[in-house]
């Protein structure tokens, strides 16, 4: 299987702040890779897939980077409405894996 | 519009079956790979298998090999996914999610919770 390691596992900013979340895969996946946004209680929720596209409906503030094992999910400038649980998702190979999570929270 | 509505939440006993359904509405429903993901509480998630509403192939997870069946259903555009000899750690929410590129779409979520 295809393992996802994701960093950090939490992360604590303020409105307004950049982050970058990192993934990395096992092995290549080239560009299949997508990122979640969950919050507590609710479904996952998809921001990017093919490693950089923006699913639709999902703010321009958000971005997706990388291919082959590196890939970053970076928020230009945070909002309240993203703090929240992150997951990256290769679907180059089944069995589909998901990183670990991380959470952003309020520093 | 889009959805995916999932049976509510269930309690088996250990060494039971669960069966959830998602009832799919809004598109074509033959025209999309099914996905079931489940999440432990207070875990990340799970991915269990796949499938293919036209012709009904699945994949699983080699995880959930021999323990987890998904079916679906066209006349009633519903996927169904049953889970046998239940443990006390496959309590999880269970949800279905439509794929493209990506998960796209997600039920709401079916809570399974394995107690004797």
């Amino acid at each position: 299987d295809i393992q996802m390691t994701q960093s950090p596992s939490t992360l604590s900013a303020s409105v307004g702040d950049r982050v970058t979340i990192t993934c990395r895969a096992s092995q290549s996946i080239s560009d299949w890779l997508v990122w979640y946004q969950q919050k507590p209680g609710k479904a996952p929720k998809l921001l990017i897939y093919k490693a950089s596209s923006l699913q639709n409906g999902v703010p321009s503030r958000f971005s997706g980077r990388g291919s082959g094992t590196e890939f970053t999910l970076t928020i230009s400038s945070l909002q309240p409405d993203d703090f929240a649980t992150y997951f990256c998702q290769q679907f180059n190979l089944y069995p589909w894996t998901f990183g670990h999570g991380t959470k952003v929270d309020i520093k | 519009q889009v959805q995916l509505v999932q049976t509510g939440a269930e309690v088996r006993k250990p060494g039971a079956s669960v069966k959830v359904s998602c009832k799919a509405s809004g598109y074509t429903f033959t025209s999309y790979y099914m996905h079931w993901v489940r999440q432990a509480p207070g875990q990340g998630l799970e991915w269990m298998g796949m499938i293919n509403p036209n012709g009904g192939k699945t994949t699983y997870a080699q995880k959930f090999q021999g323990r987890v069946t998904m079916t679906r259903d066209t006349s009633t555009t519903t996927v169904y996914m049953e889970l046998s000899s239940l443990r006390s750690d496959d309590t999880a929410i269970y949800y279905c999610a439509r794929s493209l590129n990506g998960m796209d779409v997600w039920g709401q979520g079916t809570t399974v919770t394995v107690s004797s």
